[in-house]
């Protein structure tokens, strides 16, 4: 069966630093993989997603995701982490059992940001 | 949001009582999903729809049940709520059925059952 596993329930880091919030996954054969972000009471939004080819994706809002295929990691990572950024993230994988396109979510990853 | 309506954003109910949560897309997407968040689970997929009655069930479809009669409207039943299904319900939608597609989501509903 599919997973992901988001291994950190916070990230602290402070205004202005490199951030990076992990997300590692198992699935048969080529994941597609996904970042949603949370705001509070909103629903979540689309970040960036990994399908085929360059192992660097660009996504909203500066964020950008590696995908490791040795590691099975697919890490969502942002050069300057504003205070702005604080939300919770969610890391997602399709789910191939089926033919419809379900996804499976990590249990989330909240992302401080200190001014 | 993408276009999508949830309602009500928020409800309490009381424990054995009926409880429909209503789905609304403006751009006639024909794939929807119907999701629950809770701490430590992230976000789990109750019930999804492929076209107008057409549905399967998803993870954790058991006391639930939808219907979809139009392309617009994704209606989930909570048949006799239980504290158990205390939680924030997002609705998503997918534009297309390929594995690439990304969905979106509405704002959510908090229900909380007494």
């Amino acid at each position: 069966a599919q997973s992901v596993a988001q291994p950190e329930d916070q990230v602290n880091v402070a205004e202005g630093n490199p951030l990076t919030v992990k997300c590692t996954y198992s699935v048969s054969g080529n994941p597609y993989l996904f970042w949603y972000v949370q705001y509070p009471n909103r629903g979540l939004q689309f970040l960036l997603k990994y399908i085929t080819g360059d192992n660097l994706v660009k996504g909203s809002y500066g964020f950008e995701a590696e995908f490791n295929k040795s590691q099975t990691s697919f890490h969502l990572k942002k050069p300057s982490a504003l205070v702005s950024d604080s939300a919770l993230y969610f890391c997602a994988v399709r789910d191939k059992d089926g033919a419809t396109n379900k996804l499976i979510f990590g249990t989330g990853t909240l992302l401080a940001v200190q001014p | 949001d993408a276009g999508i309506t949830q309602s009500p954003r928020h409800k309490v109910t009381e424990t054995g009582t009926p409880v429909t949560l209503r789905c609304h897309q403006t751009e006639n997407h024909r794939y929807m999903y119907w999701y629950r968040q809770d701490p430590g689970h992230g976000l789990r997929l109750i019930h999804y729809s492929y076209g107008v009655k057409d549905t399967d069930k998803g993870e954790v479809s058991d006391g639930y049940s939808v219907s979809r009669s139009k392309t617009e409207d994704f209606l989930l039943t909570l048949e006799s709520a239980t504290s158990s299904q205390t939680s924030v319900y997002f609705c998503a939608i997918s534009l297309m059925e390929i594995s690439t597609d990304t969905q979106y989501f509405g704002p959510g509903t908090r229900l909380t059952v007494l």
